[in-house]
């Protein structure tokens, strides 16, 4: 079965400093896709970036950049020049090609301080 | 209006009601689903609609029942909930097929008492 795993519960960081969130996932398909989700406290889950398997170019959305290591079944969020908007929980998604379905990380509580 | 929109934001509840929650997209999706999301937990699916027929089912137990009249209108009916039933109720819709993102609703709360 397919899992995902972040193994930090809660980070914090100055406004302005770069962060990275960690996602590890373990599966046997070799063709999938990955997101990272944020829930601000308003608690809409809004995409921040995703990631297709077979591409090997890392994702980029403005400030937001994955690494993307599919032999080690790895995919961290970078988060450039943190803004205070930014603070929010991040979860982050496997979907696998056979059937569509999400499949959720815990999640990472980010904090943003001023 | 736009985007997947949840009803009612807040519900409270007791174990012997009855309640409906409801959630519309606006997106022409063809899928749409309902997440229990309880604290420090993954999102759990619970229920897939694609193309209004139900593919999934993931052992949700039957005080939970869900209806999806059409591709843009989804129900969650409730029934003699439990207090651990007490959580955010998320609502989505995709493409289906497309390895997509999902858009989500706001969510409801709900408190069993």
């Amino acid at each position: 079965a397919q899992t995902v795993t972040q193994s930090q519960p809660e980070m914090s960081v100055q406004e302005a400093e770069t962060v990275t969130l960690s996602c590890t996932y373990d599966t046997s398909e070799s063709n999938y896709y990955l997101f990272w989700y944020k829930q601000p406290p308003s608690r809409q889950m809004i995409l921040v970036i995703r990631q297709e398997a077979y591409k090997q170019q890392n994702a980029t959305e403005n400030r937001f950049s994955v690494n993307f290591q599919k032999a080690a079944k790895s995919f961290s969020l970078k988060i450039s020049d943190s803004q205070l908007g930014d603070t929010a929980m991040y979860f982050c998604a496997f979907m696998k090609q056979s059937n569509y379905q999400l499949i959720w990380g815990a999640g990472t509580k980010l904090i943003i301080k001023p | 209006e736009t985007g997947v929109t949840q009803t009612p934001r807040h519900l409270v509840m007791g174990m012997t009601n009855k309640k409906s929650l409801k959630c519309e997209q606006h997106l022409g999706h063809n899928a749409m689903y309902w997440y229990k999301q309880s604290a420090k937990k993954p999102l759990e699916l619970m229920f897939v609609y694609n193309f209004k027929e139900q593919t999934e089912n993931n052992s949700v137990p039957s005080r939970f029942s869900p209806e999806c009249p059409n591709s843009s209108h989804l129900f969650l009916h409730l029934h003699t909930l439990q207090p651990e039933d007490s959580a955010l109720y998320l609502c989505a819709s995709s493409q289906w097929g497309r390895g997509t993102e999902a858009f989500f609703g706001q969510g409801t709360r709900l408190t069993v008492v």
